[in-house]
């Protein structure tokens, strides 16, 4: 897994629920991301982290929130599940100028 | 606007060689990934060019024309296990990742 553990792996969740996806690295690395991944769609950033305490906006942030309290571990909310955020969601981390290694991703339903 | 392109599906056969193309036009150019990704796994990284002419590794290989705006990813002697999507990633000026769709390979014997 590169050195970047997800969970859950899989989740089922009903319209209106909230819930948060954990990302958690072995590196040290100063930068995480989260991904949405839809087919046909690419890989698209939602959130990003330059260090520990700092979040910032990526492409499609909206109905997300993130923290990154500890260094290690990188957290995705959803406050209002919405169908439209059915996805699988990829955790990554990378040292600056670095390739990004991905984590094995986390399969979200939202019905 | 930022815009990646790569075909989105080709076939080809064990043994042959293979060219993935990708032209992109983005804000900022700081480095080209490459990225494998089989069906329900991660993507791995493959390579890296930030400046222009040909990496070689091992049975991959891949080139970067800066001015064009263009790469390629080289898969020579296929293997059945090369089946999978390959994702071409340009890192923008703000150091972020934009990622094309993927080209899903299919080999065959």
């Amino acid at each position: 897994n590169a050195g970047v553990t997800q969970t859950p792996k899989f989740r089922v969740l009903k319209t209106g629920q909230s819930m948060t996806l954990l990302c958690a690295q072995d590196m040290n690395h100063e930068y995480m991301y989260w991904y949405r991944q839809d087919p046909g769609m690419g890989l698209r950033l939602i959130h990003y982290s330059v260090g520990e305490g700092t979040t910032a906006k990526g492409e499609v942030p909206d109905g997300y929130n993130v923290s990154r309290l500890k260094k290690q571990n990188f957290l995705l909310g959803l406050e209002s599940a919405a169908p439209s955020q059915t996805s699988v969601y990829f955790c990554a981390r990378s040292l600056y100028g670095q390739p990004q290694h991905f984590g094995d991703g986390t399969r979200l339903s939202i019905l | 606007g930022q815009n990646i392109d790569q075909p989105t599906e080709m076939t080809a056969t064990e043994g042959a060689i293979v060219q993935i193309n990708c032209t992109y036009q983005t804000s900022g150019f700081n480095g080209l990934f490459w990225y494998q990704q089989h069906a329900g796994e991660a993507p791995t990284f493959l390579s890296y060019n930030v400046l222009d002419g040909l990496e070689e590794k091992g049975r991959f290989s891949s080139f970067l024309s800066r001015s064009k705006g263009y790469s390629y990813l080289l898969l020579k002697e296929l293997q059945m296990k090369d089946s999978a999507s390959y994702l071409c990633a340009v890192r923008d000026r703000t150091d972020k990742l934009i990622f094309g769709t993927g080209t899903r390979l299919q080999v065959f014997p």
